[in-house]
C-alpha cells in the first residue's frame, strides 16, 4: 500500500511568488493534516481536514495560506504571496479513526515533507 | 494549550549501547496520548512508540521503551542495543484523547533530538 506522498519535495521561490504544495493521503484515510517545521523550531499544526471539510484550521498563520481538499482525496496548500518567514518543511499526515465507539485514537502517517525556501 | 519540551538538541551513542532521550510536557488534560516519532535522514517520519496516559504500564516495542511519569509529566525514550539505523531525529509528541465525533486529533511536538549512533 502506498504511503502519504507529497509534491514537490523541494521548492525554491522568490518572495512575493505563489507556491502550491500537494499531499496525497493513504487511500481511505478521511483525516488529513498539515504541519510545518520552521528551522530549529517545533513541528506545528496548521490544519485538519475530515474528508473535504476543514475540522480545525486554528494553526494557519494568516490569510496568505489557503488549504483545500476538494472531493476529500488529495489536498493542496497554497501560499500567496510567499514571505521569507514561510520557509520551512511542510508535512502532511493522514489517518483513519480506529478504536472503540466513542473512544478514538488514530495513528497519523506522515509524508516525506516539502522543503520550501523563500528567497 | 499543551507544550512539549525536548531539552537535548543532539545526542550521540556508540553502537550496541543504551541511550535515553528526554521529553517533558505540560497539560491540564487528564486523558491523552504520548508518542515518539523518528525521522531518519531524508526519510519519512514514522511512529516508534505510543503511550496512553491512563495506562500505568510503560510501553515497549522491541528495543524501544518509555519511562512514563505522569505526575512529573515526563516521557523519556530508551533505546537499547543501539543500531546504526537508529540514527535519526526523534520527536516527542502529545495528543489529547478525544471521545465522540468531530474530535481534534492534532499533535503537539517538541523541537526534536538529533541522535547519532556511532560505529
Amino acid at each position: 500500500e502506498a504511503g502519504v506522498t507529497q509534491f514537490p519535495s523541494h521548492s525554491v521561490i522568490e518572495k512575493g511568488q505563489t507556491v502550491t504544495l500537494r499531499c496525497d493521503p493513504i487511500s481511505g484515510h478521511d483525516n488529513l493534516y498539515w504541519y510545518r517545521r520552521v528551522m530549529g523550531k517545533e513541528i506545528k499544526f496548521l490544519l485538519h481536514f475530515v474528508k473535504e471539510s476543514k475540522q480545525d484550521e486554528s494553526g494557519m498563520p494568516n490569510n496568505r495560506f489557503l488549504a483545500e481538499r476538494t472531493g476529500g482525496t488529495y489536498s493542496t496548500l497554497k501560499v500567496q504571496p510567499a514571505e521569507l518567514e514561510d520557509s520551512g518543511v511542510y508535512f502532511c499526515a493522514s489517518s483513519q479513526v480506529l478504536g472503540l465507539a466513542g473512544i478514538s485514537y488514530n495513528e497519523q502517517f506522515f509524508g516525506p515533507g516539502t522543503r520550501l525556501t523563500v528567497l | 494549550a499543551q507544550t512539549v519540551t525536548q531539552s537535548q538538541p543532539e545526542m550521540s551513542v556508540q553502537e550496541a549501547e543504551t541511550v535515553t532521550l528526554s521529553c517533558t510536557y505540560d497539560t491540564s488534560e487528564n486523558n491523552y496520548y504520548l508518542f515518539w516519532y523518528k525521522q531518519p535522514p531524508s526519510r519519512q517520519m514514522i511512529l516508534v512508540i505510543r503511550q496512553e496516559a491512563y495506562k500505568q504500564q510503560n510501553a515497549t516495542e522491541n528495543r524501544f521503551s518509555v519511562n512514563f511519569q505522569k505526575a512529573a509529566k515526563s516521557f523519556s525514550l530508551k533505546i537499547s542495543d543501539s543500531q546504526l539505523g537508529d540514527t535519526a531525529m526523534y520527536f516527542c509528541a502529545f495528543m489529547k484523547r478525544s471521545s465522540g465525533g468531530g474530535s481534534n486529533y492534532k499533535l503537539t511536538f517538541g523541537k526534536g533530538t538529533l541522535l547519532t549512533v556511532n560505529p
